[in-house]
């Protein structure tokens, strides 16, 4: 079965410093890869998906994630954090689990906060 | 557009009244799905429609039943609930019930009393 770990609990970041954030996942294929943000309340926003290719990916608000199969990783990056960026990331992956089904793991979450 | 709406957006409901949930994307997707999410947790699956046909039942309680009455809609019917069900219920969709992306719905605060 596939799982996915997202190391840090929580990241603080100054307004304007670059930011990663890690993810790391558990496939015997080749898996589907997602980047979601959610603010409080909120639903889940797509932020980018990688699902063969370039492995570096770009996606919506300046965030990009690179893709290395080596080191079972899909990090999440972003050159210059702004304070709106504050928000709980989650990455996923998308697999077959049990025969023809396909669904989505979640790693646990990252909360960014953002200083000013 | 990529939107998926959910009705209503807060529920409060006591262990002995019938409510449903609402979800409705107009993007011609043909998969549909139900998750929970306790707070700061990830969101659990609960139930998948493909093609209007569920097709992941996460052995979820009876006390929530799904309904696909189209390709457009779908429901959750809460019944008997318990406190712990209280959660942020969020609704997503996906152009097929494969390798793609699924969008998210703004979600349903449900409290159960």
């Amino acid at each position: 079965a596939q799982s996915v770990t997202q190391p840090d609990i929580h990241i603080t970041v100054s307004e304007g410093a670059s930011l990663e954030l890690r993810c790391n996942y558990s496939y015997g294929a080749t898996p589907y890869l997602f980047w979601y943000v959610q603010s409080p309340g909120q639903g889940l926003q797509l932020l980018l998906k990688y699902f063969s290719g370039d492995t570096l990916v770009q996606g919506i608000k300046g965030f990009e994630a690179e893709f290395k199969r080596s080191q079972s990783s899909f990090n999440l990056r972003k050159p210059s954090v702004h304070w709106s960026d504050a928000a709980e990331y989650f990455c996923a992956v998308g697999a077959l689990s049990g025969g023809s089904n396909y669904k989505l793991t979640f790693g646990k979450g990252t909360l960014l906060t953002v200083n000013p | 557009d990529t939107e998926v709406t959910q009705t209503p957006k807060h529920l409060v409901m006591g262990m002995t009244n019938k409510k449903s949930l609402k979800c409705e994307q107009h993007m011609g997707h043909r998969a549909m799905y139900w998750y929970k999410q306790k707070a700061k947790k990830p969101p659990e699956l609960m139930f998948v429609y493909s093609y209007e046909k569920l097709s992941i039942n996460e052995s979820v309680p009876s006390r929530f039943s799904p309904e696909c009455p189209n390709s457009s809609l779908l429901n959750l019917h809460l019944h008997a609930l318990q406190p712990e069900d209280s959660a942020l219920y969020l609704c997503a969709s996906s152009p097929g019930a494969r390798a793609y992306e699924q969008y998210f719905g703004p979600g349903t605060r449900l409290t159960v009393t």
